[in-house]
């Protein structure tokens, strides 16, 4: 099976921009996630997609906004970007099950290296 | 909120040589817990996870972990280190907001 995929892995752009962050899910998978990693605050939670649907968000400002698809693929957005902005975003996908609390792996893909200048 | 602790943001160890990376979790949580490894410009990779049963949890590449609920720790364990092993390894906690709580990360070198 393919694994997470992300695109781009590479990204720089300058502040005041916004950007479009890309994922598709492990085939099966329709549960989504999304992480910020950087080396101050570590890995720090965004928001989670099942069917479409969001369905819990992280503590992080609005011009951070994601959507799913129908295939579960998934897409995250950040507007107005801040130097602060800079980071590794992580998406990661997970096969849940009927009644499970989030007891299900977190399967990563290898991210999108974002840069702000 | 939950929170998981790190205490150790480097760890070294001979190669050959068992390894722990320790890690402690929140009570106020339930105890889904998670290790995950990342090495240079990847992602995270799942090893292994404590969900319920017994403390002892075996893993991927020959990790295991082991839960004590009375010392709310869970520390990542290898009988004997390789130099591939050199990575940084993230505990993590899950519950029921869908969402995982993260350690600092320890990054681990093995040397030869």
């Amino acid at each position: 099976k393919a694994g997470v995929t992300q695109t781009p892995r590479y990204l720089i752009k300058t502040r005041g921009q916004q950007v479009t962050l890309s994922c598709s899910p492990i085939s099966g998978h329709r549960s989504v996630s999304w992480y910020q990693q950087t080396p101050g605050q570590g890995l720090q939670f965004l928001f989670e997609y099942f069917s479409e649907t969001q369905r819990n968000k992280g503590n992080f400002p609005g011009r951070f906004s994601g959507r799913q698809f129908s295939n579960s693929r998934s897409e995250m957005n950040v507007s107005t970007l801040e130097l602060g902005d800079s980071a590794l975003y992580l998406c990661a996908s997970s096969l849940e099950r009927r009644g499970a609390h989030y007891n299900s792996p977190l399967h990563f893909g290898n991210g999108t290296r974002l840069t702000v200048t | 909120a939950q929170s998981v602790a790190q205490p150790e943001d480097q760890v070294n160890v001979a190669e050959g040589n068992p390894l722990t990376v320790k890690c402690t979790y929140s009570v106020s949580g339930n105890p889904y817990l998670f290790w995950y490894v990342q090495y240079p410009n990847r992602g995270l990779q799942f090893l292994l996870k404590y969900i319920t049963g017994d403390n002892l949890v075996k893993g991927s590449y020959g990790f295991e972990a082991e839960f004590n609920k009375s010392q709310t720790s869970f520390h990542l364990k290898k009988p004997s280190a390789l130099v591939s092993d050199s990575a940084l390894y993230f505990c993590a906690q899950g519950g029921s907001a869908r969402q995982l709580t993260f350690g600092s990360g320890t990054q681990l070198t093995v040397l030869p």
